[in-house]
């Protein structure tokens, strides 16, 4: 089973600081990670993805994600936060073991607050 | 592009009623998802289609949910007889998938059911 866990409610931070949106998966085979950033009364946006290769992937917005195998984390970041910034932030897995189909699962979501 | 286009916005019944919900598909997409948000329970795979196939419905809570795709550009999700307890907001998203099960998925902006 696949399973992704934000350990943050909530993350507070000042504009202009570093922000970091924490979170841990786990998956049988390799996994296949996503951020998703979702404003009030929209639907989810696609932010990132780490499928292979370099452990730092670059998205939207300013935003990169930070893929440690050994931790099994992908904490989202970005190095100067804005007001506009404050949204609710999701992190996906799916696991790429043959067979896991085309199922991403949510973690359960991270209030950004960027106050000025 | 419209992106993914749900139909209603907002959606108030009384318990036992049934209720519609619907959803178009960005055009050319392959995949489509149903996702029900609730603050307990937080973002949940109800149903997938592939090609206009259900995949995999273990997600539906139960027999009073059903999901439908009678062609590439439209999907159905009908919850009959409704409970106050399918209060959520209910998203539908598609991609476009090669095989790889790693496209971003491309969410509607939901629809807010409230049963009484």
């Amino acid at each position: 089973a696949q399973s992704v866990a934000q350990p943050e409610d909530q993350v507070n931070v000042a504009e202009g600081n570093p922000l970091t949106v924490k979170c841990t998966y786990s998956v049988s085979g390799n996994p296949y990670l996503f951020w998703y950033v979702q404003y009030p009364n929209r639907g989810l946006q696609f932010l990132l993805k780490y499928i292979t290769g370099d452990n730092l992937v670059k998205g939207s917005y300013g935003f990169e994600a930070e893929f440690n195998k050994s931790q099994t984390s992908f904490h989202l970041k970005k190095p100067s936060a804005l007001v506009s910034d404050s949204a609710l932030y999701f992190c996906a897995v799916r696991d790429g073991l043959t067979g896991g189909g085309n199922k991403l699962t949510f973690g359960t979501g991270t209030q950004l607050k960027v106050e000025l | 592009d419209a992106g993914v286009i749900q139909s209603p916005r907002h959606e108030v019944t009384e318990m036992g009623q049934e209720v519609t919900l619907r959803c178009k598909p960005i055009s050319g997409h392959n995949s489509l998802f149903w996702y029900r948000q609730t603050m307990m329970r937080g973002l949940e795979l109800l149903i997938y289609f592939n090609n206009n196939v259900p995949i995999d419905d273990s997600g539906m809570p139960e027999d009073r949910f059903s999901a439908k795709m009678p062609n590439a550009s439209f999907s159905t999700l009908k919850i009959q007889p409704s409970e106050p307890r399918d209060s959520a907001v209910y998203f539908c998203a598609s991609s476009l998938e090669d095989g790889s099960y790693n496209s971003p998925l491309h969410f509607g902006n939901g629809t807010r059911l409230t049963v009484t």
